[in-house]
């Protein structure tokens, strides 16, 4: 079974440009999660949805940042503009709270995000 | 107060040793409990959940968790080289939330 993809792996980009992140949950997981992970802070949720509604995004550091789920097989994490402290790990997880998992996220490789 | 507090480590025990790793919650209504894995430059991955008050085995973990204290470990037996890496506590709090303590790091030392 294929598991939670993301891209970019890497991205580097300028302070002022717009990056967007991608993620493919795993196919029947209703929960959908990004996280932001770096050294200082360890990792932040950022926002998490349910069968493609955002239900809790008071993790989103400020206006900057968006995150869309147009349907059960995609998310988009968009920044804009980009700021060098927003150089960071995104990780992106799903899950499924029914059955034996319940509440169990599996993760993606991540994407790591350098602005300059 | 933080949600989750773990104590970041490094915690170094030599090969074959019983590695204890702690963590305490402030949110009483929380009902789950997961010990993730992650390893430099990876992304961190289940290796073992809790749901109620005990002990919950599988191979060389342990989960402990005490309600009650607001509080959750995890054991490793025979403790490996392999299983250095970074230990993430984490809690569901109401709604599905899953929030993270800044993890402990380990070190096995052959």
């Amino acid at each position: 079974d294929a598991g939670v993809i993301q891209s970019p792996r890497h991205e580097v980009t300028e302070m002022g440009q717009e990056v967007t992140l991608r993620c493919k949950p795993i196919s029947g997981h209703d929960y959908l999660f990004w996280y932001r992970q770096t050294m200082m802070r360890g990792l932040e949720l950022l926002i998490y949805f349910n069968n493609n509604v955002p239900i809790d995004d008071s993790g989103m550091p400020e206006d900057r940042f968006s995150a869309k789920m147009p349907n059960a097989s995609f998310s988009t994490l968009k920044i804009q503009p980009s700021e060098p402290r927003d150089s960071a790990v995104y990780f992106c997880a799903s899950s499924s709270f029914s059955g034996r998992a319940s509440g169990e996220l599996f993760f993606g490789e991540g994407s790591r995000l350098t602005v300059l | 107060q933080k949600e989750v507090e773990q104590n970041s480590g490094p915690l170094s025990v030599p090969e074959g040793a019983i590695a204890s790793l702690n963590c305490t919650y402030s949110d009483r209504v929380s009902q789950s409990f997961f010990w993730y894995r992650q390893y430099s430059g990876k992304s961190p991955e289940l290796i073992m959940s809790i749901y109620s008050n005990g002990d919950k085995e599988d191979g060389r973990f342990t989960a402990q968790l005490n309600k009650a204290s607001q509080y959750v470990s995890l054991l490793i037996r025979d403790s490996q080289p392999s299983d250095s890496a970074t230990y993430l506590c984490a809690l569901n709090t109401g709604g599905f939330k899953t929030i993270f303590g800044a993890g402990t790091r380990l070190f096995v030392k052959a």
